[in-house]
């Protein structure tokens, strides 16, 4: 089972609104990820987490809260969003961070359009 | 920081043809990787490279591990609709100052013609 799900995978929202999204893996790996992804762009690395322990937050703003409750869970909690924030935010996976031969596994996005 | 530069940008082929595409860099990668990613999705690997000079195939995708780790070749044979998508490269440079974070190329987008 190589799959890492998100949910949802459409999501609307207003300015002021409050939205969280989630990601789950079973493959026992110990470092997730977000990423967000523009149209027709490469993804772009936003936090790292490792053995459930932030390990890298690349300078994203405070509206972009992660979390990780355990091994096999990441939430993304969304608050006072602006527009040019609709994206594609991915989770990813791998066995364990900053190793060189590591694989990503990534989840299928949540597609967010915020008005 | 470091690149990876990914050509072409764009494809667009008829149904049978061959496909190939590659990344550089002026820095040495330890790891080579090659994604592809449909609309609305998220990416999916299709080949991990590790060694120098190593060529992988999975089905009628091949990729290559260039010799000097600089590099990295993406080859499809006999395209079909669905091999339709942006496809990316990534790796893992070496060297002083790797974080292990991936590095990404601009991808590639393919187009199919029946």
């Amino acid at each position: 089972d190589t799959e890492v799900t998100q949910t949802p995978k459409h999501l609307v929202m207003g300015m002021t609104n409050k939205k969280s999204l989630k990601c789950e893996q079973h493959m026992g790996h110990r470092a997730m990820y977000w990423y967000k992804q523009k149209a027709k762009k490469p993804p772009e690395l936003m936090f790292v987490y490792s053995y459930e322990k932030l390990s890298i937050n690349e300078s994203v703003p405070s509206r972009f809260s992660p979390e990780c409750p355990n091994s096999s869970l990441l939430n993304l909690h969304l608050h006072a969003l602006q527009p040019e924030d609709s994206a594609l935010y991915l989770c990813a996976s791998s066995q364990v961070w900053a190793g060189s031969n590591e694989k990503l596994f990534f989840g299928s996005g949540t597609q967010l359009s915020v008005l | 920081g470091q690149q990876l530069n990914q050509s072409p940008q764009s494809m667009f082929i008829q149904e049978g043809e061959d496909v190939s595409m590659n990344c550089t860099s002026s820095s040495i990668f330890n790891t080579w990787l090659w994604y592809k990613q449909d609309p609305g999705e998220g990416p999916v690997l299709l080949i991990a490279l590790y060694k120098a000079g190593e060529l992988t195939s999975n089905g009628r995708l091949t990729a290559q591990f260039g010799i000097t780790r600089k590099d990295s070749f993406l080859n499809i044979s006999a395209s079909i609709p669905s091999d339709v998508g942006i496809y990316f490269c990534a790796g893992h440079p070496t060297g002083g100052g790797n974080t292990g974070k991936l590095i990404f190329g601009q991808g590639t987008t393919l187009q199919v013609k029946p």
